[in-house]
Formats: C-alpha cells, sequence, structure tokens
C-alpha cells in the first residue's frame, strides 16, 4: 500500500526560527494536505494542495506540492509557541477520497 | 466554516457495554465521513469510510461487527463500539468531507475527538 514518510521526526528549536518538514511518497498524489494536531484534539486543516508544483500560503506557513507529485514540503516562518503541536502531511489520490498520513512531525518551539 | 463536532468528547464505560459516538456535519453536507483512531503518539489509523445512506466500507482488520457505523443524514455518522473490552480504549476521531459545488475535494475536516476509556 501507500506510505508516507515524513520528516524530521521531531523538532525543538527557538521562537522566531524558521521550520521546515517535508513528507515524500513512493507513490502519486493528487492532493497533498497538512494538518496540525494540539494535546487532546483533532487534527485542523492548515493547507490543502491540489496541483503539481503549487506554492500555497496562509499566514506565516508556506506548502509546496512537489513537482513529482511524491512529495510536499510545510515551511513556518518567525516560530512562535502556539506554533507547538504535531504536524501531519496527508495524500489522497483515489475516487474513495481517503487519505494516507504521515507519522507527524512534533513541533517545540522554546520561548 | 468547515465545523465538525463530536459527542460525547470523553466517555468511560465498563467491559462488555455499548458506546456510541456522533460526528455531526455542522455547516455543511457531508456525503462521506471517515472514522479513524489514534494511539498515543501515533498518527492517525483509518478504520472505515462512512457513506450516506450505504453501508461503511471497513479497513482491513477492523471488525465490522465490532465497531457499528450508521450514516443516516448528510450531517451525522456515528459509530458504535459493541461489547467494549479495555483494549478498545482509544482516541476516536472522525472527519468528514465537505463535497463542494463540483463534488471533487479532497479536503477532511476533523471533529475533536473522543476518548473512549474501557473499564
Amino acid at each position: 500500500g501507500q506510505q508516507l514518510n515524513q520528516s524530521p521526526q521531531s523538532m525543538f528549536i527557538q521562537e522566531g526560527e524558521d521550520v521546515s518538514m517535508n513528507c515524500t511518497s513512493s507513490s502519486i498524489f493528487n492532493t497533498w494536505l497538512w494538518y496540525k494536531q494540539e494535546p487532546g484534539e483533532g487534527p485542523v486543516l492548515l493547507i490543502a494542495l491540489y496541483k503539481a508544483g503549487e506554492l500555497t500560503s496562509n499566514g506565516r506557513l508556506t506548502a509546496q506540492f512537489g513537482i513529482t507529485r511524491k512529495d510536499s514540503f510545510l515551511n513556518i516562518s518567525a516560530s512562535i509557541p502556539s506554533d507547538v503541536g504535531i504536524y501531519f502531511c496527508a495524500g489522497s489520490g483515489g475516487s474513495n477520497y481517503k487519505l494516507t498520513f504521515g507519522k507527524g512531525t512534533l513541533l517545540t518551539v522554546n520561548p | 466554516g468547515a465545523v465538525v463536532s463530536q459527542h460525547p468528547s470523553r466517555v468511560i464505560c465498563k467491559s462488555g457495554t455499548s458506546v456510541k459516538i456522533e460526528c455531526r456535519s455542522l455547516d455543511f453536507q457531508a456525503t462521506t465521513m471517515f472514522w479513524y483512531r489514534q494511539f498515543p503518539k501515533q498518527s492517525l489509523m483509518l478504520m472505515a469510510t462512512s457513506n450516506e445512506g450505504s453501508k461503511a466500507t471497513y479497513e482491513q482488520g477492523v471488525e465490522k461487527d465490532k465497531f457499528l457505523i450508521n450514516h443516516a443524514s448528510l450531517t451525522l455518522s456515528t459509530l458504535t463500539v459493541t461489547s467494549a473490552h479495555p483494549e478498545d480504549s482509544s482516541f476516536y476521531i472522525c472527519s468528514a468531507r465537505d463535497a463542494g459545488p463540483q463534488g471533487s475535494t479532497h479536503e477532511q475536516y476533523f471533529g475533536p475527538g473522543t476518548r473512549l476509556t474501557v473499564t
């Protein structure tokens, strides 16, 4: 089946630093989604990407859909303490609309 | 927009009893809802896909007779954990797909989750 490799597994950064995380897949996806999950909550959709090569921003967040359709990255600029959480990438490609999730990147921001 | 609610947020039940979890899309119609299970420090594991007006599609290894899913309307899906056992204790999360005007969006919006503890 499809697998997503998400890296890094965890990051410890200082407030104000930029962050980058990425996902790679063994197969092609038509859609890439990035979610953030805080403890005890459901994931919240941050950015959705639909076209290969697409670069989309949402405030301090920027994500790109790789040209090969097998990868995506998420950048967070000027991190703040409330950016703390687990970030998941997810790919979708079939008519059943199921998502394949990465294992997540745990982000810790030190004030 | 795109708000999904779940009820209850937490439930504790005794082994052998059944528990029902509700998932509602509050401001959009969802022809497709999904049920996930998440263990601590792990990613989301898809359990089943729930389609309005038809039987749910279960992922491999998920017992359909144990995890009953009903999607009776475009805004409500329910998951019933039957004859619950301690190993069923987990964080259950639903999501809903906003079909959108052209019915092609892959975006899923998640509920806040239900923490189930079976004693």
